[in-house]
């Protein structure tokens, strides 16, 4: 079962915008992690956040997580055509565990 | 530095005939590794994982199999392909839990 729900499934938005992505979840979790998959290609690993970071940054990256309200947001300043692509948010569970549940992403596309 | 290749990029099979896929890993040793499958527009499903050789552990039953021979070759396989097993499938490596993973750039399997 999918754990993590982005909003929205889809986003379209100019050159030069800002991009949010929002994910939530259902259930305790030690991180959250977001990726990028560009069409057709396996994912890429943005930013890894801990259960007790509420922030993190990664170059034009901003990532946020509120583990009261189970939701985390990716913020893409500044976006760029080459930002097109799926998002996923994807979260780790209890201790010991290493396995990773996805959720169904976002799409993004930047309009040049 | 690390690297993993998944091959072959693309493969179309007729149902029944079998299947296998190799996923292997260079630059790091004892990696957990993982099988995903992902549907058309949808998240990654996992489909096995492994700690160690010869340790895999499967997430759902399926009519897939999988083996671990050497520390980072990963092998998905089956005897006789379904249609339902035609999808996207990636292999990827992580340090173990807390860690991201890093995926191949994937498998597009069609079955006819």
């Amino acid at each position: 079962s999918q754990q993590g729900e982005e909003d929205p499934q889809a986003l379209s938005i100019q050159e030069g915008e800002n991009a949010t992505m929002n994910c939530s979840y259902k259930t305790s979790i030690n991180n959250l992690q977001w990726y990028r998959q560009n069409s057709g290609r396996g994912l890429v690993h943005l930013i890894l956040i801990r259960s007790n970071e509420r922030e993190k940054h990664s170059g034009r990256l901003r990532v946020t997580l509120d583990t009261s309200k189970k939701s985390s947001s990716l913020l893409i300043t500044a976006s760029r055509a080459a930002d097109t692509a799926s998002y996923f948010c994807a979260t780790e569970g209890g201790a010991g565990s290493y396995q990773l549940t996805f959720g169904k992403g976002t799409k993004l596309s930047v309009i040049p | 530095s690390q690297t993993i290749h998944q091959w072959p990029a693309t493969l179309v099979q007729p149902v029944g005939s079998p299947l296998s896929l190799e996923c292997t890993v260079e630059g790091t040793s004892n990696p957990n590794l993982y099988w995903y499958r992902q549907a058309a527009g949808r998240g990654l499903q996992l489909l096995f994982y492994s700690v160690g050789i010869g340790q895999i552990s499967s997430e759902v039953p399926q009519n897939l199999s999988a083996s671990r021979p050497q520390d980072r070759q990963f092998i998905l396989s089956s005897k006789k392909l379904l249609l339902s097993d035609s999808g996207f499938y990636l292999c990827a490596w992580s340090w173990g839990g807390g860690q991201p993973q890093h995926f191949g750039d994937g498998t597009r399997l069609s079955i006819l």
